[in-house]
Formats: C-alpha cells, sequence, structure tokens
C-alpha cells in the first residue's frame, strides 16, 4: 500500500481559490468513496474537513469542498483565509479495513 | 463532548518496551473503531492500524505488522499501542482517533510524543 500522491506544496493569496489534489489507484481511490481530508495545524491535532469525498461535518465552513474522478480526489478551498494555512492530508479507505493517507500538502496563504 | 484523551510524552533508550494510551470520553467507546496514526518528525500521516473495542478485532498497515500491538480495555474506555522493543526509528508523534463507520476519522486526541535515544 503505497501513499496516496499530492503535491507538496500550494499556495494562493487572500480570498483566492486553491485545488488539492490526491491520487490514488483504482484499488484504492477509484474503488470507494471514503475519501476524507484533514487540516493539520503544527502542534495540534488533525481536523476532518470534508468526509465521503464531498461531505462537509458540522462547523467546517462551505469554503471547503471535495470531489473525485476516477482514482484522484480534489479539496477545493474558496476564498482562502491565513487561517487555512496548514498541512492538508487526504484519506481513503482501501479495503479490509484498511486505510492509506496522502503524502501531505503544504498550503501557504501569500 | 466526545473526545480522546492520551497519555504523556515518553522519553525511551532502544530496546526498551512501551505502552501509550487513548481514553474514551463523552460516547459509549464499545460503538467505534479506533485508529492509530503516527507522524514521524517532518512527514506526514500514516494509518498504523485498528481495533474495535467491543471485541479487540485488530487490523494493521502492512508497514507495522508485527512492529506494534493494539490493545483495548473496555472496562475504563481505553485503546493502547504498545511496543515491545523500541527503535531509534519509531520516535514519532502518535495520535489516536475514533473512525466513523463511512471511514474518516474524528476526534483526534492530542497526540503523544515518543522519542526513542540512547
Amino acid at each position: 500500500q503505497s501513499a496516496l500522491t499530492q503535491p507538496a506544496s500550494v499556495s494562493g493569496s487572500p480570498g483566492q481559490s486553491i485545488t488539492i489534489s490526491c491520487t490514488g489507484t483504482n484499488s484504492d481511490v477509484g474503488s470507494y468513496n471514503f475519501v476524507s481530508w484533514y487540516q493539520h495545524h503544527p502542534g495540534k491535532a488533525p481536523k476532518v474537513m470534508i468526509y465521503e469525498v464531498s461531505k462537509r461535518p458540522s462547523g467546517v465552513s462551505d469554503r471547503f469542498s471535495g470531489s473525485k474522478f476516477g482514482h484522484t480526489a480534489s479539496l477545493t478551498i474558496s476564498g482562502l483565509q491565513a487561517e487555512d494555512e496548514a498541512d492538508y492530508y487526504c484519506c481513503t479507505y482501501a479495503g479490509t479495513n484498511s486505510y492509506i493517507f496522502g503524502t501531505g500538502t503544504k498550503v501557504t496563504v501569500l | 463532548e466526545v473526545q480522546l484523551v492520551q497519555s504523556g510524552a515518553e522519553v525511551k533508550k532502544p530496546g526498551e518496551s512501551l505502552k501509550i494510551s487513548c481514553e474514551g470520553y463523552g460516547y459509549i467507546f464499545t460503538t467505534y473503531w479506533i485508529a492509530w496514526v503516527r507522524q514521524m518528525p517532518g512527514k506526514g500521516l500514516e494509518w498504523v492500524g485498528i481495533i474495535h473495542p467491543g471485541d479487540s478485532d485488530t487490523r494493521f498497515s502492512p508497514s507495522f505488522q508485527g512492529q506494534v500491538t493494539i490493545s483495548v480495555d473496555k472496562s475504563i474506555s481505553t485503546a493502547y499501542l504498545e511496543w515491545s522493543s523500541l527503535k531509534a526509528s519509531d520516535t514519532a508523534m502518535y495520535y489516536c482517533a475514533r473512525l466513523h463507520p463511512e471511514g474518516w476519522f474524528d476526534p483526534w486526541g492530542q497526540g503523544t510524543l515518543v522519542t526513542v535515544s540512547s
């Protein structure tokens, strides 16, 4: 099981939109709609932002949205804000009660 | 409020054993799997494994199978991650998290920093 592939870094100016990709295989991302996304500020616990590809937990801003096409999932952050600067990880169910995280993306707000 | 509270930071020597804990509050502990996730210094999140507190059914990432033990004491709503002989490469932050049936992790514990150094 190899980690899902994410870009190492993505940046944008306040107010802009950015998209983070998460590429797996037909055996994991491509087979299940159990993709979730986590925001991780250094020194804090990760926080779920999206689950089941595109669902937002209660309390998460609607500036965060998720999608999937084939074996690539994406997280879009609209109206980028300074507080969005963090590391972001995707995660997918990979069958037989196993999970795989992405390599992580550092989001920088310019 | 649902929360997971982990045990404190540990500093150990190579070859020593260690057991860290994750206690659940605010929900019926036996109704959700608990996951363990590793973050090595400067690296990303890695799924270690999961345990079902109801029957102790356990699954591991192939990378961690045989390297760690996951257990649970449901009478005190606590899950454990254990090493019998630590290596320097086990130095990392370890998080526990509650696994929802739809395959997402929430909430997460605050993390336990494990440092293995001679």
